[in-house]
């Protein structure tokens, strides 16, 4: 069965040092997102992509925050200058067009230091 | 905005019983989507059951159900028969339709932890 996939699974980093989590959506599907999930919190929406521009953003997605799809494949989500409190779990996700479910990858945690 | 909330921080099982968790949810709009996703140890969000808000007839999903309740704004996850590998976290979620397959964003609850017990 397809599945998103996210690399690398942790990654930890110093404060202040830019980080790239990396993600392979389902091949057909056009609609991306990131997540994040502060550890003991809910999952929180950060940003869609679709059509290479950003569909919607949420407040936590401020100018320290980028995405990409770089190719036909991958999709980033850039952190220019990482702080302490931007350590969580980030999930990507996708969804096909006209359907309204998003499949979720495994994860990346971030540790900020 | 849309809120949405699970009332219930801990439940708990015995296996082979029947547990029912509680979501409810705020908005104004007519047509949405529910979702109840799981998420095990391993932290990865998996899709257990949606429900779309036009259809009055509740979803199910061979041992988890829904009793979706639109004017009350309540939807609730039933699971029977439970076993230990239900033993999770689970979240609630929103989705509008107002964007049909368009990226609209998922809403989530602050979850359940379910414990399923010997």
């Amino acid at each position: 069965e397809p599945e998103v996939t996210q690399t690398p699974s942790h990654q930890v980093t110093q404060m202040g040092q830019e980080v790239i989590l990396r993600c392979v959506p389902i091949s057909n599907h056009l609609y991306f997102y990131w997540y994040r999930q502060i550890l003991g919190q809910k999952v929180e929406f950060l940003v869609s992509f679709y059509n290479n521009e950003i569909s919607e953003k949420s407040e936590i997605f401020d100018d320290q925050f980028s995405v990409e799809r770089p190719d036909g494949s991958n999709f980033t989500l850039k952190i220019r200058s990482t702080k302490l409190e931007d350590s969580a779990m980030y999930f990507c996700a996708s969804s096909e067009t006209g359907k309204n479910i998003q499949y979720f990858g495994a994860g990346t945690r971030l540790s900020v230091l | 905005a849309q809120t949405v909330t699970q009332s219930q921080p801990e439940m708990s099982v015995q296996e082979a019983e029947t547990v029912t968790l509680s979501c409810t949810y705020d908005t104004s709009e007519s047509d949405y989507y529910l979702f109840w996703y799981k998420q095990p140890p391993s932290r990865q969000m998996i899709l257990v059951i949606r429900q779309e808000a036009y259809k009055q007839q509740n979803a199910t999903e061979n041992r988890f159900s829904v009793n979706f309740q639109k004017a009350a704004k309540s939807f609730s996850l039933k699971i029977s028969d439970s076993q230990l590998g239900d033993a999770a976290m689970y979240f609630c979620a929103y989705r509008s339709a107002g964007m049909k397959g368009h990226g609209s964003k998922l809403t989530f609850g602050t979850g359940t932890r379910l414990q399923v017990t010997l």
